[in-house]
């Protein structure tokens, strides 16, 4: 079935480090992998996304990287800042029936 | 602001009872996608609209039933309310059908059932 997998649930960094989100899924046929921010209370906000014609994006201090092979992409956020805190979510399109599956969601805490 | 809205902001209601979520896209928008989110929980998508016409189902329950209109509005109804029902309702708008395309979310309904 459709499935995508999100490591860890929970993330807690130092202001200033590095914050790494993996995301595993199931169709190797997926084309396309979206990541979402989402502040309390708040809707979900896409931040960065990427497809399967490329294997790195990035935007300032958020990068996506994807392997096709391992069925595996990443979000990585360099220089933490408080602003940053909130929880993450990946998708991946899944071509059967065209519709976006989410991770289960990481909640990171950047601690001042 | 995403330019998708969503009335109203908090429904508060009881078991057993029926309401309806309205969800209007982004202007030029032709999809409309609901998700529910459960407290701690992520998004589950429920259903998608293309032009007026049922393009995708999730896991959306049988009380439930959604429409889009030929402004593109789009309603969502829930009927028969359990108390497990109490969640975040978002709907997503996009351009096209296919899903590919970014989905922007709007503020959300939140569904109190007591």
């Amino acid at each position: 079935g459709e499935n995508v997998e999100q490591h860890p649930s929970t993330l807690s960094v130092q202001e200033g480090d590095s914050a790494v989100i993996k995301c595993t899924y199931s169709d190797s046929a997926s084309n396309y992998f979206p990541w979402y921010k989402q502040e309390l209370g708040k809707r979900p906000q896409l931040i960065i996304d990427i497809r399967s014609n490329v294997g790195e994006k990035k935007d300032q201090r958020i990068a996506v990287t994807l392997n096709k092979t391992a069925k595996h992409f990443s979000l990585h956020i360099t220089e933490t800042q408080p602003e940053d805190s909130a929880v993450y979510f990946c998708a991946a399109l899944f071509l059967n029936d065209y519709k976006l599956s989410f991770g289960a969601g990481t909640t990171v805490t950047v601690r001042a | 602001d995403s330019g998708v809205t969503q009335t109203p902001k908090h429904l508060i209601t009881a078991t057993g009872q029926r309401v309806t979520l309205r969800c209007s896209p982004r202007s030029g928008d032709l999809s409309v996608y609901w998700y529910q989110q459960s407290l701690d929980q992520g998004l589950q998508f429920l259903i998608q609209y293309y032009n007026g016409e049922e393009r995708a189902k999730g896991n959306i329950l049988e009380r439930f039933s959604a429409q889009q209109f030929p402004d593109l509005h789009s309603e969502l109804n829930l009927s028969s309310l359990e108390l497990g029902d109490s969640a975040l309702y978002f709907c997503a708008s996009s351009v096209v059908a296919g899903g590919g395309d970014t989905q922007y979310f709007g503020p959300g309904t939140r569904l109190t059932v007591l």
